[in-house]
């Protein structure tokens, strides 16, 4: 079973919709979440860190639900400049033993005017 | 500006040949990781430093080494370049073993290996 899955996509959604993404991580201990967005041919970005009570940033809501082990991403009023692709993130949660951050395979969004 | 440096950015190689991929931060950051990406396969992540001091052995290490050669700088060989090592290598950067708080990652480097 994999750490992360996500919604493979692709999305393609003309600008201005709202658009959501999904994933669900395996590991009931992992402590920090993340989305990051990565363009084409590009490294990989921190979108938002993602935290239990839910957070915003602009047009940009992550939710998080420990209970089922979900994580959401909703993008309002998309923008051209949101085509990318949206890698979830997770922590191992091992605590001070070695850790790292697995991440999804990512969904590719389109945003067309 | 501070962040993660990789070099070089674009290289090709015959197979047989080895070469050595460079990374250093200038952010303090205690632990770093090299990754690899390719197309439907996600970033898988080959070894990892989480000190100064320290290596181990992420998901795919096999045909790899590595060298923390001082807090700033971790290095990736690839003694032998075989055409399955093509792909695009990303270094990243962590405050902390944990990763509480994400990852800084290089601009990459594209590998082909023919």
């Amino acid at each position: 079973r994999k750490e992360v899955e996500q919604d493979p996509g692709p999305f393609n959604v003309p600008e201005g919709a709202t658009v959501a993404f999904n994933c669900t991580y395996s590991n009931s201990a992992s402590q920090s979440f993340f989305w990051y967005r990565q363009d084409c041919r590009k490294e990989p970005k921190l979108l938002m860190s993602v935290y239990s009570s839910g957070n915003e940033d602009g047009r940009f809501t992550a939710q998080l639900n420990r209970a089922s082990q979900y994580i959401s991403l909703l993008i309002r009023d998309s923008k051209l400049s949101d085509s990318a692709t949206y890698l979830c993130v997770v922590n191992d949660g091992r605590g001070s033993t070695l850790g790292r951050l697995y991440f999804g395979r990512g969904t590719q969004l389109t945003v067309w005017p | 500006n501070a962040g993660v440096t990789q070099t070089p950015k674009f290289q090709v190689l015959k197979t047989g040949q080895s070469m050595t991929l460079q990374c250093a931060q200038d952010m303090n950051h205690n632990s770093m990781y090299w990754y690899r990406q390719d197309p439907g396969m996600g970033l898988r992540l080959i070894y990892y430093s989480a000190s100064e001091g320290t290596t181990d052995k992420g998901e795919v290490p096999n045909g790899y080494n590595v060298s923390r050669l001082n807090k700033r700088e971790f290095s990736l060989r690839l003694e032998s370049a075989a055409p399955s090592q093509t792909s695009v290598y990303f270094c990243a950067s962590s405050v902390e073993h944990t990763a509480l708080y994400g990852y800084t990652f290089g601009s990459g480097t594209r590998l082909t290996v023919v």
